[in-house]
């Protein structure tokens, strides 16, 4: 079973606006963190949160984290047509053995 | 610095079959992590392996079994294909055990099971 819940499932957004992605989470994590795939391929690593920060900063990207809510947020300004991609936010349970716990992801499409 | 490599790219099999999907992990990170994506979903956690033993698994039938070797690379085997194993099998490595540290994924293997 999947924990996270990433909302909205999918966002159209002209190059160059804010794009904002939601995730929403169950039980009590160690950290939280992003990842980014292209065509189905491989995931990419892009920010980790740790469960006593409450947002985090890297190039374009941020990150906020409400443990209360069980909720995070990703934003990324000034898009890019690259940034076209499907982005999944991941959950660990703490204990670090079962592995992480992905969301189903929102597609977002930079249109030029 | 290579990243995660995996083999084979794509892989087509017939229901009943079994197939082997090898993973080798970044130079240098002791942990593999195996997971299932099927289409339109995220990723599904089946396997991790740390130093050679199996540190977790997930909600995954026997037929899924895996292994790490000595130089830290690792397999992911199906046995009994069945329709919904078809899949984008993800392997991912980190240095240390636990799935809290980030983690390197490879492409995948994209298995068709017809």
């Amino acid at each position: 079973s999947q924990q996270g819940e990433e909302d909205p499932q999918a966002l159209s957004i002209q190059e160059g606006e804010n794009a904002t992605m939601n995730c929403s989470y169950k039980t009590s994590i160690n950290n939280l963190q992003w990842y980014r795939q292209n065509s189905g391929r491989g995931l990419v690593h892009l920010i980790l949160i740790r469960s006593n920060e409450r947002e985090k900063h890297s190039g374009r990207l941020r990150v906020t984290l409400d443990t209360s809510k069980k909720s995070s947020s990703l934003l990324i300004t000034a898009s890019r047509a690259a940034d076209t991609a499907s982005y999944f936010c991941a959950t660990d349970d703490g204990g670090g053995a079962d592995g992480l716990t992905f969301g189903k992801g929102t597609h977002l499409i930079i249109q030029p | 610095d290579a990243g995660v490599t995996q083999s084979p790219t794509h892989l087509i099999k017939t229901r009943g079959q079994h197939v082997t999907l090898r993973c080798s992990p970044i130079s240098g990170h002791k942990s593999v992590s195996w997971y299932q994506q099927v289409l339109g979903q995220g990723p599904q956690f089946i396997f991790q392996y740390y130093e050679k033993e199996e540190r977790g698994r997930g909600n995954f039938p026997d037929r899924f079994s895996a292994r790490q070797f000595p130089n830290y690379s690792s397999e992911l085997n199906v046995n009994a294909l069945l329709l919904g194993d078809s899949a984008l099998y993800l392997c991912a490595s980190s240095f240390r055990q636990g799935s809290y540290n980030e983690q390197f994924f490879g492409p995948g293997t994209r298995l068709t099971v017809l």
